[in-house]
């Protein structure tokens, strides 16, 4: 059985940094992209970028190529999200999901920022 | 950037109804693309894919098609538990884009 089990909830105080993990397990890590996805309070779903494992090659949206980095530890089959420089504009649950077509999603990650 | 456009953005529809909603893109996206629903406080679950392709253990109630660069999921027989936020999402190029969403709630 896929499974993609993310992280526990973030709180970072504005400026700082937080990285958010993506366990995957039930098939070959590296046999498939990592996406990760930004859903705001109330809000819809944005792509921020993807991760290819086995090659460690990225793709970013422009918005969020200074803001996030993406990883991935094949050792440990697991993705990360690094956001950097946190504003409350960062505030949002961030999803990981695989493949091209986001075939099957973690359950999300709540990151809050506040000082 | 490829803007994907849906509609309606919110929904009010009785049981055993038909249900359509559409997503229509500034360019061709081939059939790359899939439709998600994401109920209160879970994470979206992947509906359709290559356009029309239903997903493993996704009723058959639901479907996909698509007329030139307007996709539609259609959901046959409205059942209580297809309540929710409905999305869809091309990925045929960077970056990949969502449809705003469509709010189906039960009349």
């Amino acid at each position: 059985e896929v499974q993609l089990q993310q992280s526990g909830p973030e709180v970072g105080r504005p400026g700082s940094s937080v990285k958010i993990s993506c366990k995957a397990s039930g098939y070959t890590f590296t046999d498939y992209v990592m996406n990760w996805v930004k859903q705001s309070p109330g809000q819809g779903l944005e792509w921020i970028g993807w991760i290819d494992p086995e090659y460690g090659s990225t793709d970013y949206a422009e918005k969020f190529k200074k803001k996030a980095t993406l990883t991935a530890d094949t050792s440990s089959n697991t993705a990360y999200i690094q956001l950097s420089s946190l504003t409350s504009e960062d505030t949002a649950t961030y999803f990981c999901a695989r493949r091209w077509e986001l075939d099957y999603w973690g359950q999300g990650v709540m990151v809050t920022v506040s000082s | 950037d490829i803007q994907m456009t849906q509609s309606p953005a919110s929904l009010s529809a009785s049981l055993e109804e038909i249900v359509t909603i559409t997503c229509q893109a500034s360019q061709d996206i081939g059939n790359y693309l899939s439709w998600y629903q994401q109920k209160p406080g879970k994470s979206p679950q992947l509906l359709i894919h290559s356009a029309t392709s239903l997903a493993d253990g996704v009723p058959s109630r639901f479907s996909g098609s698509r007329s030139g660069t307007q996709y539609s999921l259609k959901i046959n027989r409205l059942q209580v538990e297809d309540t929710g936020i409905y999305y869809c999402l091309q990925h045929y190029s960077a970056p990949w884009t969502f449809g705003g969403g469509t709010k189906l709630e039960l009349k």
